[in-house]
């Protein structure tokens, strides 16, 4: 199994560039989440989703858009970049039933 | 509203030292407690983790002390080592209504010196 799976490692934008964040996971997890993590303030949970075709907003959802059309993929969109999204994304996969959460290995995006 | 808090942010002990973090919650619903690893360039990997019926859970030489009534838990690195250096989180889960969610806290960066 791969786990969770992120694209691309790192991504440099220039600010009111979109662009999409993939994730994908092979262990038929039910729950997804997106996660960005700043200096000092931890891991903010961004979106997340239930199954497919359920997403709801986490702590701090302005600016991102997610979908989820599979159970293996959630990807995140970001539709007019901002440097105040200069961050690293992390991508979160969990079993309904099971209690560990598995983390991607992180996207770093800057935002000029 | 923070609903874990997490100290200290960053803590530096020497080889073989007893690193303690704490976390405190504010959620009475919370039932699950883990710990999270984060290595550099990494995403976080679970650690241990603990739920309210016991006040005390060991893996290898990571500990998870857990105060209910003061509702605290604390992590505990007996014989630390450099390779135990990283950033550590603590989370807290509701089991019931908010089931797929992890709340963090902050994170505590901690170094163990040669």
């Amino acid at each position: 199994n791969a786990g969770v799976t992120q694209t691309p490692k790192f991504q440099v934008l220039k600010t009111g560039q979109s662009m999409t964040l993939q994730c994908a996971q092979d262990m038929n997890h039910e729950y997804m989440s997106w996660y960005r993590q700043d200096p000092g303030m931890g891991l903010r949970l961004i979106h997340y989703s239930v199954g497919a075709g359920i997403t709801d907003q986490g702590e701090v959802p302005n600016g991102y858009n997610v979908s989820r059309s599979t159970t293996e993929d959630f990807p995140l969109r970001l539709l007019s970049a901002a440097p105040s999204q200069t961050s690293v994304y992390f991508c979160a996969s969990r079993g309904a039933n099971g209690n560990e959460q598995f983390f991607g290995p992180g996207t770093r995006l800057t935002v000029l | 509203q923070q609903q874990v808090k997490q100290s200290p942010q960053s803590l530096i002990v020497q080889k073989g030292g007893i690193p303690i973090i704490n976390c405190a919650y504010e959620n009475t619903a919370f039932d699950y407690f883990p710990w999270y690893q984060q290595f550099p360039g990494k995403g976080p990997a679970l650690l241990i983790a603990i739920r309210p019926d016991v006040s005390e859970k060991k893996e290898g030489r990571f500990t998870i002390s857990f105060n209910k009534s003061a509702k605290q838990f604390s992590l505990h690195i007996m014989d630390s080592q450099p390779g135990d250096s990283a950033t550590y989180f603590c989370a807290a889960r509701d089991s019931g209504g908010s089931n797929y969610k992890l709340t963090f806290g902050k994170g505590t960066l901690l170094t163990v010196n040669p």
